[in-house]
């Protein structure tokens, strides 16, 4: 298996613009979380997923930002309208049997 | 609430040192822990979890039930250690819990 896959793995775009990051988690893990990290904050959860169904949402920043997992093997994140202070480097990651692996990131600049 | 903490932000060490990194966690349940590392611009990757007891990288970590600690430990540190480093808790059906992190620097 690849690992988590996350694309695009760097993005750059200007304040008010959408935004929507991209997951493919491992095959057969069934719990998926999106996380944020940023120098100031460190790492936080946004959001986890439980065999497709969202489960806790209840880091995600404000209504501007919304998740989806359609099927078990994809998961967007998308925000929208993106501000500057939404720049951070967002971690998609995935689980079974209690072992997170994480992707290797989406290093978002908002301008 | 479920917590974890890690009281230090920044431990800098020489090399050839010994190394602990602290984490405390709160109680609930029978949790499982687990340490991450990071390295510069790099994804995380799981270190060590504490039903395995294994060694990795000659790094350490005893799950103390009565301190609710799991502090990560290595007798000699390296330079290629330098590092962030992640303690998280895990309850099945819930989620990760991730602390603070703590940044390890080590000296040459």
């Amino acid at each position: 298996d690849a690992g988590v896959i996350q694309s695009p793995r760097h993005e750059v775009t200007e304040m008010g613009q959408e935004v929507t990051l991209r997951c493919k988690p491992i095959s057969g893990h069934d719990y998926l979380f999106w996380y944020r990290q940023t120098m100031m904050r460190g790492l936080e959860l946004l959001i986890y997923f439980n065999n497709n169904v969202p489960i806790d949402d209840s880091g995600m920043p404000e209504d501007r930002f919304s998740a989806k997992m359609p099927n078990a093997s994809f998961s967007t994140l998308k925000i929208q309208p993106s501000e500057p202070r939404d720049s951070a480097v967002y971690f998609c990651a995935s689980s079974f049997g209690g072992e997170l692996f994480f992707g290797e990131g989406s290093r978002l600049t908002v301008l | 609430a479920q917590r974890v903490t890690q009281p230090e932000k920044l431990l800098s060490v020489f090399k050839g040192a010994p190394v602990e990194l602290k984490c405390n966690y709160s109680y609930s349940g029978s949790p499982e822990l687990f340490w991450y590392v990071q390295y510069s611009r790099q994804r995380l990757q799981l270190l060590l979890r504490h039903i395995s007891r294994e060694s990795i990288k000659g790094f350490t970590a005893d799950l103390n039930k009565g301190e609710t600690s799991f502090h990560l430990k290595k007798p000699f540190a390296q330079e290629e250690d330098s590092a962030m480093y992640y303690c998280a808790r895990f309850n099945y059906g819930q989620n990760f819990v991730f602390g603070p992190g703590t940044r390890l620097s080590v000296l040459p």
